[in-house]
């Protein structure tokens, strides 16, 4: 399988625990994203890379979040000191921007539960 | 929070009926993104739109991407059980960076 792919796919901790997650996105894709989704509701943005390069971050993003694509391949995404807020599920999506065409490719998410 | 309005919020299908919903937005945007996603997994893409006015087709799927940059819609024809699932449009806007704005779903169900 090709695809992109995210591990954990579930996650259960305690309130106050770091946590990381890792997404692995489709070779030769030079674009990686993270949203967040919570019950009911669409995706919403988070961060997204160029290669390695961090380019934009959402004000969502608190500074308990750090993302990182140290070789511009995979990334992970930590959540330090969680809350029970932060319960939802989160997507990685990656994306090769060809002229003005870019189509983001979803993997199929960690769901995290913070007791 | 999101800028998509997308309708209708859920929607009973019977199998063999054609079923179409729709994404206005007060933004403009340059691409536009259909997706299904079903429980405890991401969204699937069914269809992208690049250029305004445009039409496309897959499969039973067809979508449209508004002549005002504001608006798509989706339609699903003679529809089946597997076609149960929430439906997420999702827009690129012009200026403001690669992310995707997402609609807050159509939830499909089968008619009981």
């Amino acid at each position: 399988d090709t695809g992109v792919s995210q591990d954990p796919r579930h996650k259960i901790t305690k309130r106050g625990q770091n946590v990381t997650f890792r997404c692995d996105p489709i070779s030769e894709h030079n674009r990686l994203y993270w949203y967040r989704q919570t019950l009911g509701q669409g995706p919403e943005f988070l961060t997204y890379f160029q290669n390695e390069a961090q380019l934009e971050k959402s004000r969502l993003l608190s500074d308990r979040f750090s993302a990182e694509r140290p070789k511009g391949s995979f990334s992970t995404l930590e959540i330090q000191r969680t809350e029970q807020g932060d319960s939802a599920m989160y997507l990685c999506a990656s994306s090769l921007r060809q002229g003005a065409r870019e189509t983001q490719y979803f993997g199929p998410g960690t769901r995290l539960l913070v007791l | 929070g999101q800028q998509l309005n997308q309708s209708p919020q859920s929607m009973f299908i019977q199998e063999g009926e054609d079923v179409s919903m729709n994404c206005t937005s007060s933004s403009i945007f340059n691409t536009w993104l259909w997706y299904k996603q079903d429980p405890g997994e991401g969204p699937v893409l069914l269809i992208a739109l690049y250029k305004a006015g445009e039409l496309t087709s897959n499969g039973r799927l067809t979508a449209q991407f508004g002549i005002t940059r504001k608006d798509s819609f989706l339609n699903i024809s003679a529809s089946i059980p597997s076609d149960v699932g929430i439906y997420f449009c999702a827009g690129q806007p012009q200026a403001a960076g690669n992310k995707l704005t997402f609609g807050g779903g159509t939830r499909v169900l089968v008619k009981p």
